[in-house]
């Protein structure tokens, strides 16, 4: 069956400017977790979302960073105004319930000029 | 906090041969869940083999088998019978119940022909 799905696989922006990342968890997976990948932090975790249950938001690094699951299904990470510290691999996972194995998508590569 | 640390940032093993991968993690916690993931250039990262710390069986994955001990809060992946294919970076992780993932900073793996 399908995997995670990620859009855009590249972005390229400005700083200031704001962006927003795409994820489509595998279908019927009720958990959607962001991470990020970059040089100097490693992978880290952003943010979780389980069911209808209110999201766990503690790794978003700063309120520039927000997060939305619609229908219980996709997901848009958005950055706003943009910060150069803020180029990564956004990475997404989805997993069956928030016990399974989480199983990542191909992730967005962020450049902030 | 629970930590996960991978001590070897790169290695090396010759084709056909054995190589394994060390992991140690911090944690108080009596049930979770331990990973290896693989990241190829790609930067998908897939998954390599699970351990549920309630199981003192080692999990096993045709050439990937762990060696878990949970007392030590060890975790490596050994690599049998290594392919050009297995070349990539691999990343330990831990997870609670219901929780993000943790990683380590990640062993790049170098197969050489």
């Amino acid at each position: 069956g399908a995997g995670v799905s990620q859009s855009p696989s590249n972005k390229v922006t400005e700083k200031g400017k704001d962006v927003e990342l795409r994820c489509d968890p595998i279908s019927g997976h009720t958990a959607l977790y962001w991470y990020r990948q970059s040089l100097g932090q490693g992978l880290e975790f952003l943010i979780y979302f389980q069911g209808n249950s209110a999201p766990d938001k503690s790794g978003l690094p700063s309120d520039r960073f927000s997060a939305e699951r619609t229908g219980g299904s996709v997901s848009t990470l958005t950055i706003q105004r943009t910060q150069q510290e803020d180029s990564a691999v956004y990475l997404c996972a989805s997993s069956l319930v928030a016990e399974e194995t989480q199983y990542f998508g191909p992730g967005t590569r962020l450049l902030v000029l | 906090a629970q930590t996960v640390t991978q001590s070897q940032p790169e290695m090396s093993v010759q084709e056909a041969e054995t190589v394994t991968l060390s992991c140690t993690y911090d944690t108080s916690e009596s049930d979770y869940y331990l990973f290896w993931y693989k990241q190829p250039p790609s930067r998908q990262m897939i998954l390599v083999i699970r351990q549920e710390a309630y199981k003192q069986q080692n999990a096993t994955e045709n050439r990937f088998s762990v060696n878990f001990q949970k007392a030590a809060k060890s975790f490596s992946l050994k690599i049998s019978d290594s392919q050009l294919g297995d070349a990539a970076m691999y990343f330990c992780a831990y997870r609670r119940i219901g929780n993000k993932l943790v990683f380590g900073a990640g062993t790049i793996l170098r197969v050489k022909s």
